[in-house]
């Protein structure tokens, strides 16, 4: 099972701020990797896929970067609704996910 | 509008059984390998199962291999998780997904319902 690694585990931002965001897989897996968003009693939202393609509908301030095992999610400048948790997951192999950043206001 | 409906979770005893159902609508369900993801209160997403467009391949996380059976009926637009055996450590929230095939592979899920409570405890 490749294990998936996100941190920080909270990240604490201002409104308008930059925000960046750490995945690490225990092996490669290429560029098959996907983030998504929760917010508190909703379901996952897809945000990005292929490490770095925005999903449809996903706001132009939510890139990703990386490959093989390091991988990042950028928030440019964080407005109200972006506070959430942030999972990553591989599907380079069978699913699996990371713990989540938990992205809070300062 | 593209939709997953999620049905059928509850309290269950453990040991005892639960089917849930999810309703698709808005997509050509047939067209789309499915899978039901799970979590547990306070925790992070996991995979359980998946399921090929035609139902003619299905595949399982090892912490449900034999218990749970994963099923479709494409004339109804509909996707199952029969769960038997349930432990305590199966209370989640179960989200059924869509599979796009992302780069050709599976496992990425664009769209997800809105999930369904299982509570195993007696």
């Amino acid at each position: 099972e490749i294990v998936m690694t996100q941190s920080p585990a909270t990240l604490s931002v201002s409104p308008g701020e930059r925000a960046t965001l750490s995945c690490r897989a225990s092996q490669s897996v290429s560029s098959n990797l996907a983030w998504y968003q929760q917010k508190p009693g909703q379901a996952p939202r897809l945000l990005i896929y292929g490490a770095s393609t925005r999903a449809t509908g996903g706001p132009a301030r939510f890139s990703g970067s990386g490959s093989g095992t390091e991988f990042t999610l950028t928030i440019s400048s964080l407005q109200s609704e972006d506070f959430a948790v942030y999972y990553c997951q591989q599907y380079n192999y069978w699913p699996t996910f990371g713990q989540g950043t938990r992205v809070e206001i300062k | 509008e593209v939709q997953l409906v999620e049905s059928g979770g509850g309290l269950v005893q453990p040991g005892g059984s639960l089917r849930l159902s999810c309703a698709a609508s808005g997509f050509t369900f047939t067209n789309y390998w499915m899978h039901w993801v799970r979590q547990a209160p306070g925790k992070g997403l996991v995979w359980v199962s998946r399921i090929k467009s035609d139902g003619s391949s299905t595949s399982y996380a090892d912490s449900v291999k034999g218990r749970f059976t994963i099923s479709r009926d494409n004339a109804k637009n509909t996707l199952y998780l029969q769960m038997n055996s349930l432990r305590a450590e199966d209370t989640a929230v179960y989200y059924c997904a869509r599979d796009p095939l992302f780069g050709g592979l599976l496992g990425g899920m664009d769209v997800w319902g809105q999930g369904t409570t299982v509570t195993v405890s007696s």
